[in-house]
């Protein structure tokens, strides 16, 4: 079972279009993080959410933090073929010594000229 | 650029014989983290390091070991290669100060097992 499911999974839209993908969980964290990963490289960080309700722009890019700090959503405005690449979410889980970063099962975004 | 170096980038083996692929870092980060990723899940955590010898099981560490000598280097091995552990490999390491909590990757390293 994963801990982080992520809507939806392959998204294909033209140029222009507005779009949002999901992150959920059943759990609640103190912080989430959204990473971007363009093909043959790894990921890159984009932000990282702290707060219930919190929302943050990057750009074009808009991110919400849950009130209940269980979930979370990207919206894109005026997608652009730069923006093609897997999206995923991330939590970092304390454990011995240091945190562990789980992973989200990711969503795969294309944006057709 | 954090400075994190993967190799090999790509290599193809079979069944059974043993691999290691290894990951070096210029920033002296003390965390260090082994992923492998697969169409539909997303990136899965297999061991990571606290320190120079200092580590633990991820979620997917069945097949799999490591070693951290060095603070620069942390190396996993996969003592008999399975078709299963066809994969892409991501070493990370963490961001600078634990409030950003930032985790910086590799390139990846594509393994193929025949």
């Amino acid at each position: 079972t994963q801990l982080l499911e992520q809507s939806p999974q392959f998204l294909s839209i033209q140029e222009g279009e507005n779009l949002t993908v999901y992150c959920n969980s059943s759990s609640v964290f103190s912080s989430l993080q959204w990473y971007r990963q363009e093909p043959g490289e790894g990921p890159v960080l984009l932000v990282t959410v702290v707060t219930g309700g919190e929302v943050k722009k990057l750009k074009r890019l808009t991110f919400q933090f849950g009130d209940a700090r269980k979930d979370s959503s990207l919206h894109i405005t005026a997608a652009q073929p730069g923006d093609t690449g897997l999206y995923l979410c991330a939590v970092r889980r304390p454990t011995s010594g240091t945190y562990k970063y789980i992973f989200g099962t990711g969503t795969r975004l294309k944006v057709l000229a | 650029d954090a400075g994190i170096t993967q190799s090999p980038r790509h290599k193809v083996t079979e069944t059974g014989t043993p691999v290691t692929l290894r990951c070096h870092q210029t920033e002296n980060h003390r965390y260090m983290y082994w992923y492998r990723q697969d169409p539909g899940h997303g990136l899965r955590l297999i061991h990571y390091s606290y320190g120079v010898k200092d580590t633990d099981k991820g979620e997917v560490s069945d097949g799999y070991s490591v070693s951290r000598s060095k603070t620069e280097d942390f190396l996993l091995t996969l003592e008999s290669a399975t078709s299963s552990q066809t994969s892409v490999y991501f070493c990370a390491i963490s961001g600078r100060g634990q409030y950003t909590g930032e985790l910086f990757f590799g390139e990846g390293s594509r393994l193929t097992v025949l």
